[in-house]
């Protein structure tokens, strides 16, 4: 069946360290990956993406690693500040069906302590 | 100037009522989606649109009817309101439907009492 997890629903880091959040999927036809950034009382902004035909993409301060052969998928944020604070959630498009779906994670809490 | 705009944020309504939220978009796009977000953060597709066209309609309760005017609206109806409908719903949208970013509004907050 079609589902994305996160391992981790809370992460909780010093401000300046590196954060790594990380997602499992398992639809193996999915080719199509985001990551969005929702904070509290607003809607998922998007972070970063990436096609299933790279295993790295890189962003300001975010780096996106995709593993296809386990199906994982992290994101990492360099020098974490206080504004990262929020919930990021993994996505997969359903590759197979073309339709531009969506399938999210259950999402994992950045905290940043100052 | 906000990209995906949606109205209104916050409702609380009684069971039994009808009640609709609006969503437009100035970005050009041509699909637009619905998506719920339940108490647990778990966001969901309920329903997408490509060019007023309906593309996804995830096994939603007939008492939500979508409606597309034109490209860059897409209103959502709810009939019969129910305490399970309690969620926030989201308005989203994209370029084209398949392998490119979906862009969010700020969520409406459905409170049904």
């Amino acid at each position: 069946g079609e589902s994305v997890g996160l391992h981790l629903p809370t992460l909780s880091v010093q401000e300046g360290d590196n954060s790594i959040i990380n997602c499992a999927y398992s639809n193996s036809a999915s080719d199509y990956f985001i990551w969005y950034k929702q904070e509290s009382g607003k809607g998922p902004q998007f972070i970063i993406d990436i096609r299933s035909n790279m295993d790295k993409r890189q962003g300001q301060r975010v780096t996106v690693l995709l593993n296809k052969t386990v199906k994982h998928l992290s994101l990492q944020i360099a020098a974490t500040q206080p504004g990262d604070s929020a919930v990021y959630f993994c996505a997969e498009n359903s590759g197979s069906s073309n339709t531009g779906k969506l399938i999210f994670g259950q999402g994992t809490t950045l905290q940043v302590k100052p | 100037d906000t990209a995906v705009s949606q109205t209104p944020k916050y409702l609380v309504t009684q069971m039994g009522n009808d009640k609709s939220i609006k969503c437009e978009q100035n970005l050009g796009h041509d699909t637009m989606y619905w998506y719920k977000q339940d108490s647990k953060k778990f966001l969901k597709i309920m329903f997408s649109y490509n060019n007023k066209e309906l593309i996804i309609n995830e096994t939603v309760p007939n008492r939500f009817s979508p409606k597309s005017p034109d490209k860059a609206h897409l209103n959502l109806h709810i009939n019969s309101l129910e305490l399970g409908d309690s969620a926030v719903y989201f308005c989203a949208s994209s370029q084209q439907y398949s392998g490119n970013t979906i862009y969010f509004g700020e969520g409406s907050w459905l409170t049904v009492v």
